[in-house]
């Protein structure tokens, strides 16, 4: 069964402390990406990556940074945890464009920041 | 980007057929149109896509209008299990391919 792993499901951390969330996928999927959920406000891009060592911002990206190293993980950052940052976190990929097909999503992390 | 247009929520009976229909006027020829569902607690989980021509797999069935600007994802006999939040996005693929969601219907499903 294909799969996109994220590391932890609930994270704690406090205002101030860089964090890293994690994102592993074993498709072999080019393109990975990271959404926030929060409610009323849906799933938002905060980045997304095309290749190793590629990333793009999506709408939302201050405040975070990405890693891609190798072709199955993708990192985010965040470099300075602040309150305004708890939520749902979501990694997913797909093959590269032009295939038409669906994405995956990981089971999502939540993260609270105090 | 262009945008889809859900009903914030519907209501069916078990074994019943459920029809969730989802507007998209601003659709581009590249678009695909994707629909995913989210549980609670859980990540979006990808239901089915299509092009132009109606689409069928295990989970649901997809009915595209024939100018596009209007589909309709359709669950043969909801289960409990199929109570979610269904989303209807454009994937643009030549474009920056990345899903843009909205807000989504929420399935309620009754015994």
């Amino acid at each position: 069964d294909v799969k996109v792993t994220q590391s932890s499901r609930y994270l704690v951390k406090r205002t101030g402390e860089k964090v890293f969330l994690e994102c592993v996928q074993d498709m072999d999927h080019e393109n990975m990406f990271w959404y926030r959920q929060d409610p009323g406000l849906g799933l938002r891009l905060i980045y997304f990556s095309y290749d190793v060592k590629m990333k793009e911002k999506g709408d939302i990206p201050e405040g975070y940074s990405v890693s891609r190293e190798k072709k199955e993980r993708f990192s985010l950052i965040l470099e300075s945890a602040s309150t305004n940052q708890t939520s749902m976190y979501l990694c997913a990929s797909i093959h590269k464009q032009g295939t038409g097909g669906g994405y995956t999503f990981g089971s999502g992390t939540r993260l609270t920041v105090v | 980007d262009a945008k889809t247009t859900q009903p914030n929520s519907m209501e069916s009976n078990e074994e019943e057929p459920v029809h969730l229909p989802c507007n998209h006027s601003t659709i581009s020829g590249t678009d695909y149109i994707h629909w995913y569902r989210q549980l609670p607690s859980q990540g979006p989980e990808y239901v089915i896509h299509g092009l132009t021509s109606n689409v069928n797999n295990r989970m649901a069935s997809l009915a595209i209008a024939e100018d596009r600007k209007s589909s309709t994802l359709i669950l043969h006999r909801a289960t409990l299990r199929d109570a979610a939040v269904y989303y209807c996005i454009l994937r643009a693929v030549y474009n920056t391919d990345k899903l843009i969601f909205g807000t989504g219907t929420r399935l309620q499903v009754f015994p």
